[in-house]
């Protein structure tokens, strides 16, 4: 079954970092590039950036530039974000997403699958 | 404040069309055939409806369209029915350095 299945919920306290996994499954992980977009309470889709899990080189949205880290583990087909210094407003629902690969190595830029979200929740 | 222009709601009744649209500039809608277009229902992942503009995932119904026009972007929903009532997201490549933006969100009522 081609899924992506993620890490469950947290909560953390603000300073703190968290890593959120994303387990792909039914497909070759490496053929893909993984996209991280994250959804604050009520409100609309935002783009953190990507990894491409081939070669492990990454992209970040340059809001989150310094702040967030995306790795990968091929040896199980799991893709990482890590946010530090996380505050109030990073709490969200932050979700993977899969992006095909195009012939020439690039992303191709739509989601044709979804992890289910983990929601991180950042509160003192 | 969103890089790409949504209306906030639109609603219709069963059997009826409706269209959503998606407003950018030339650095992203306008410049690329990269638009793609998102259903999310409460509490779920979004779901890919549109790509590319105009092509239709497997799976999805041929009741729903895509198009563009300049730097408007726009999905069309025909024979409307009670389950595509969900919020809808646009989506385009963008050359600045964020690569990817999102509009609003439009939440779609079927009356």
């Amino acid at each position: 079954q081609v899924q992506l299945v993620q890490s469950g919920a947290e909560v953390k306290k603000p300073g703190a970092s968290v890593k959120v996994s994303c387990k792909a499954s039914g497909y070759t992980f490496t053929g893909y590039y993984m996209h991280w977009v994250r959804q604050a309470p009520g409100q609309g889709l935002e783009w953190m950036g990507w990894i491409n899990p081939n070669s492990g080189g990454t992209k970040y949205a340059q809001k989150f530039q310094g702040r967030v880290t995306m790795t990968r583990d091929t040896s199980i087909s799991t893709a990482y974000m890590e946010l530090s210094r996380l505050r109030s407003d990073d709490t969200a629902v932050y979700y993977c997403a899969r992006a095909p690969r195009g012939l020439g190595g690039d992303s191709y830029w739509y989601f044709d699958l979804w992890g289910r979200g983990t929601l991180v929740t950042v509160s003192s | 404040q969103s890089a790409l222009t949504q209306p906030a709601s639109v609603s219709g009744s069963p059997g009826q069309s409706i269209t959503i649209s998606c407003t950018g500039t030339s650095t992203d809608v306008g410049g690329y055939d990269y638009v793609s277009w998102y259903q999310q229902h409460p509490g779920k992942a979004p779901k890919l409806m549109i790509y590319d503009v105009s092509y239709r995932p497997s799976g999805v119904s041929n009741r729903f369209s895509g198009s563009k026009s300049g730097n408007t972007a726009s999905l069309t929903i025909s024979g409307l029915q009670a389950e595509d009532e969900a919020d809808y997201y646009c989506s385009s490549y963008t050359s600045s350095s964020i690569n990817v933006v999102f509009g609003g969100g439009t939440k779609l009522t079927v009356l």
